[in-house]
């Protein structure tokens, strides 16, 4: 059965519209942002990332844009599709003062449903 | 397939018991993390290490150890399970200072603490 996102935000759309799945990020220093889906029973899988120096980035038939006054990022999905349907987090990339260099933290994620 | 391989997939314990969690990554990766993801929670960070031979606490780390066996590596360890750790655990590796693409992450473990 599903365990993740039991109480996550939905977004239902239908096959063949377009989606926007909105994420707020709290850090004004990440340099560094990424979409990840995540399907039933798997770990989360790389869609598109972007860099802060950039407003937006395109991939094949998803967008990111980036907006940094006032820390918000989105993900654009054209034609969903039934095969979009996961929950999608939003990462970003906090320089930290350790060995680490870098710290990449998560958003809770939206559920997106693609209705046929 | 090159990736990252998580052992087990799933697993019962009862509380008090011990057990360690499994990472192997074959992508000659720098750092690997382990991460907790409970029900409408997003991923939160338990241990890290930035390379072979380092480990530091993230988020959540109360309750788990981990090894960083060599470059390949990287467990974790409950040593007296409790019913609050019962979640989905997901390791993930990436070049040191987070290339381009993020983190790849193994299939998970899914816990359940009785």
């Amino acid at each position: 059965g599903e365990s993740v996102g039991l109480h996550l935000p939905t977004l239902s759309v239908q096959e063949g519209d377009n989606s926007i799945i909105n994420c707020a990020y709290s850090n004004s220093a990440s340099d560094y942002f990424i979409w990840y889906k995540q399907e039933s029973g798997k770990g989360p899988q790389f869609i598109i990332d972007i860099r802060s120096n950039m407003d937006k980035r395109q991939g094949q038939r998803v967008t990111v844009l980036l907006n940094k006054t006032v820390k918000h990022l989105s993900l654009q999905i054209a034609a969903t599709q039934p095969g979009d349907s996961a929950v999608y987090f939003c990462a970003e990339n906090r320089p930290v003062l350790n060995n680490a260099g870098n710290m990449l933290t998560f958003g809770g994620g939206t559920r997106l449903m693609v209705k046929p | 397939n090159a990736g990252v391989t998580q052992t087990p997939k799933f697993q019962v314990l009862k509380t008090g018991q011990s057990m360690t969690l499994q990472c192997a990554q074959d992508m000659n990766h720098n750092s690997m993390y382990w991460y907790r993801q409970d029900p409408g929670m997003g991923l939160r960070l338990i241990y890290y290490s930035a390379s072979e031979g380092t480990t530091d606490k993230g988020e959540v780390p109360n309750g788990y150890n981990v090894s960083r066996l060599n470059k390949r590596e990287f467990s974790l360890r409950l040593e007296s399970a409790a019913p609050s750790q019962t979640s989905v655990y997901f390791c993930a590796s990436t070049w040191e200072g987070l290339r381009l693409g993020g983190y790849t992450f193994g299939s998970g473990t899914r816990l359940t603490v009785v």
